[in-house]
């Protein structure tokens, strides 16, 4: 089944402990990215990846890490996390870059990972 | 600057009923994708219907369509026949050329009423 799995699914943590978000796609697609969603603001991007070892900021990347060393995966790092971070996380793939060849940059998203921070 | 705007924060609908959830954008790129996404309360993202700016006809999924106005620069999505599986946020998203991010609306909280 095409997919994109985000772990944990929730997470509680205490302010200043380092934590990944893990991210994989099963679907071979070249963009992934992460959000945030917080009531009232919508989707912000953090970071995304146009391909292996190949990364930008989004609109908030500030107190977040991503790397992209296979293709499939593409963790997100909080190296010190704070409560102003408690939000919910989207990891998302498309095919394509966004506004690349139409209809190649539909992004499928990951099921939420709803963090904690205390 | 691109932006997404999504005018109706909440809407309540009779079952069975239509709905249209109105969806303006702003670009002055040629070619632009436009997306409908549902998030029930469960927290899920789905990806519902996409509109390219070069396509001539609405797209269509199911009981969704996306009502494409390209000179008014609208893309509004109308739900035929609504169940109460339908209650949601609804997103309307745009990606274009010159960008390589998704631009997203605020969106519509749609609930139905039995």
């Amino acid at each position: 089944e095409a997919q994109v799995t985000q772990n944990p699914r929730y997470l509680i943590t205490v302010t200043g402990k380092k934590l990944t978000v893990t991210c994989s796609q099963n679907m071979n697609h070249e963009y992934m990215s992460w959000y945030r969603q917080d009531p009232g603001l919508g989707l912000r991007q953090i970071y995304y990846s146009m391909n292996v070892e190949v990364t930008d900021k989004g609109d908030v990347p500030e107190g977040y890490k991503v790397s992209r060393k296979e293709k499939r995966n593409f963790p997100l790092i909080l190296e010190s996390p704070s409560p102003n971070q408690t939000s919910l996380y989207f990891c998302a793939s498309s095919l394509g870059l966004a506004g690349a060849l139409v209809g190649t940059d539909t992004q499928y998203f990951g099921p939420g990972t709803r963090l904690t921070v205390l | 600057a691109q932006k997404i705007t999504q005018t109706q924060p909440g809407m309540f609908v009779q079952e069975k009923e239509a709905v249209t959830l109105d969806c303006t954008y702003d670009t002055s790129d040629q070619s632009y994708g436009l997306f409908w996404y549902k998030q029930p309360s469960s927290g899920e993202m789905i990806f519902l219907i996409y509109q390219g700016s070069y396509d001539e006809q609405n797209a269509t999924e199911g009981r969704y369509s996306l009502n494409f106005q390209k000179a008014r620069k609208s893309a509004n999505l109308v739900i035929s026949a609504s169940q109460l599986g339908d209650s949601a946020m609804y997103f309307c998203a745009m990606s274009s050329d010159s960008n390589y991010q998704l631009i997203w609306g605020a969106g519509t909280k749609l609930i139905i009423k039995p």
